[in-house]
């Protein structure tokens, strides 16, 4: 099974910061990488797919870039709204599996 | 709009099983797979599996194979997720999503909440 690591786990910060989450794949994946963002008590919400095409209706500062085994989530000013856990998925091969989350806290 | 609709919370005995029912609409649902994906309390996302609409292809993470069926009825646009032999630590919220291009979870369920507890 192909195995994601996120990082931070954690992370506080101000509205108006540049964020950068990042997944790393145990093994090459080209660039099928998804990002879903979770907001407490609520559905996870599909933010990026294929590493790096925003889904439709998702506000242009959330980017994503990377393939292959390394690959990063871009939150260009964090805003009030975007609070929240954010999970990379692969979508190589099966089982599609999840990376372990990121918290990002106001600060 | 696309929705998909999940059946209410349900708490079940350990050694029982659980049916949640997944109801889609807003759009043909015999052209994309479903996924199924739980969350335990405080924990991350965890892939069960996926169907396709028909119902005869299905896909289980191999931890779960041997207590989970997944299944659907076209008929009503209606996707099923079946868990056998409940352990309390099978306690989640489970979500269905619609499998969009490239196989992401495009459209998300509200959820259901199954409790395994005596």
């Amino acid at each position: 099974d192909i195995q994601l690591t996120q990082s931070p786990s954690f992370l506080s910060a101000s509205v108006g910061d540049r964020v950068k989450i990042t997944c790393r794949a145990s093994q090459d994946i080209s660039s099928s990488l998804a990002w879903y963002q979770q907001k407490a008590g609520e559905a996870p919400k599909l933010l990026i797919y294929a590493a790096s095409t925003l889904q439709s209706g998702v506000p242009s500062r959330f980017s994503g870039s990377g393939s292959r085994t390394d690959f990063t989530l871009t939150i260009g000013s964090l805003q009030p709204e975007d609070f929240a856990t954010y999970y990379c998925q692969h979508l190589n091969s099966f089982p599609l599996t999840f990376g372990g989350g990121t918290k990002v806290e106001i600060k | 709009q696309v929705q998909l609709v999940q059946s209410g919370a349900e708490m079940k005995r350990p050694g029982a099983s659980v049916k949640v029912s997944c109801k889609a609409s807003g759009y043909i649902f015999t052209s994309y797979y479903i996924h199924w994906v739980r969350q335990a309390p405080g924990q991350g996302l965890e892939w069960m599996g996926i169907i396709n609409p028909s119902g005869d292809s299905t896909t289980y993470a191999q931890k779960f194979r041997g207590r989970l069926s997944m299944t659907t009825d076209t008929s009503t646009s209606t996707a099923y997720m079946e868990l056998s032999s409940l352990k309390s630590d099978d306690t989640a919220v489970y979500y269905c999503a619609r499998a969009g291009l490239h196989n992401v979870a495009d459209h998300w369920g509200q959820g259901t909440l199954v409790t395994a507890s005596t």
